[in-house]
């Protein structure tokens, strides 16, 4: 079946643009998280949805990202006017229930340069 | 809050031999799951193995296994009959909320040589 996808691929931003990357996960599961990985580092947490519900939005860098999935699908996260830090591959990752044990599978990812 | 750390940012091995990779954690729960995921060049980050903080069996998976510690917090993943696709980038994650969110070490980037 389908797995994890993510839109844009690639996306370049001039410093102060909005940006909104697109996570579809496997249909019917109820875990999505989103994870940040800067250029040769592991992924950190962003923030993470139960269905529709985000339970904890601890790792957001700032008040600029912002994420959503308010049909319990789809998700998008935002970010408002990009800065250079921002840089940075952006996973998003779903799982079939919500539990520690449950693997998480990976989209490719969304490569954004802020320039 | 949880800490993993890899302390091998790159490690090499000739096909078909043995590697092993280090990982240690830092953590003050007691219930809790250990990852090692997989991320090829330009694809997507895969799950290897995983083992059970309350399991003092180590966790194998074909070529892949692994030696828990959980006292010296421990968890080392070796690889067995190294192969060319092994090549990837390899994290080490701890899984220990309830819904299961990760957090991963630095990397070490494993490169199989013919």
């Amino acid at each position: 079946g389908a797995g994890v996808s993510q839109s844009p691929r690639y996306k370049v931003a001039k410093r102060g643009q909005d940006v909104a990357l697109r996570c579809d996960p496997i249909s019917g599961h109820v875990s999505l998280f989103w994870y940040q990985q800067a250029l040769g580092q592991g992924p950190e947490f962003l923030t993470y949805f139960q269905n529709e519900a985000q339970l904890d939005k601890s790792g957001l860098p700032s008040d600029r990202f912002f994420a959503e999935r308010p049909e319990g699908s789809v998700s998008t996260l935002k970010i408002q006017r990009t800065q250079q830090e921002d840089s940075a591959v952006y996973l998003c990752a779903s799982s079939l229930v919500a539990g520690q044990s449950y693997e998480q599978y990976f989209g490719p990812g969304t490569r954004l340069t802020v320039t | 809050a949880q800490t993993v750390t890899q302390s091998q940012p790159e490690m090499s091995v000739q096909e078909a031999e043995t590697v092993t990779l280090s990982c240690t954690y830092d953590t003050s729960e007691n219930n809790y799951y250990l990852f090692w995921y997989k991320q090829p060049p330009s694809r997507q980050m895969i799950l290897v193995i995983r083992q059970e903080a309350y399991k003092q069996q180590n966790a194998t998976e074909n070529r892949f296994s692994v030696n828990f510690q959980k006292a010296a917090k421990s968890f080392s993943l070796k690889i067995s009959d190294s192969q060319l696709g092994d090549t990837a980038m390899y994290f080490c994650a701890f899984g220990g909320t309830s819904y299961g969110k990760l957090t991963f070490g630095q990397g070490t980037i494993l490169t199989v040589h013919p």
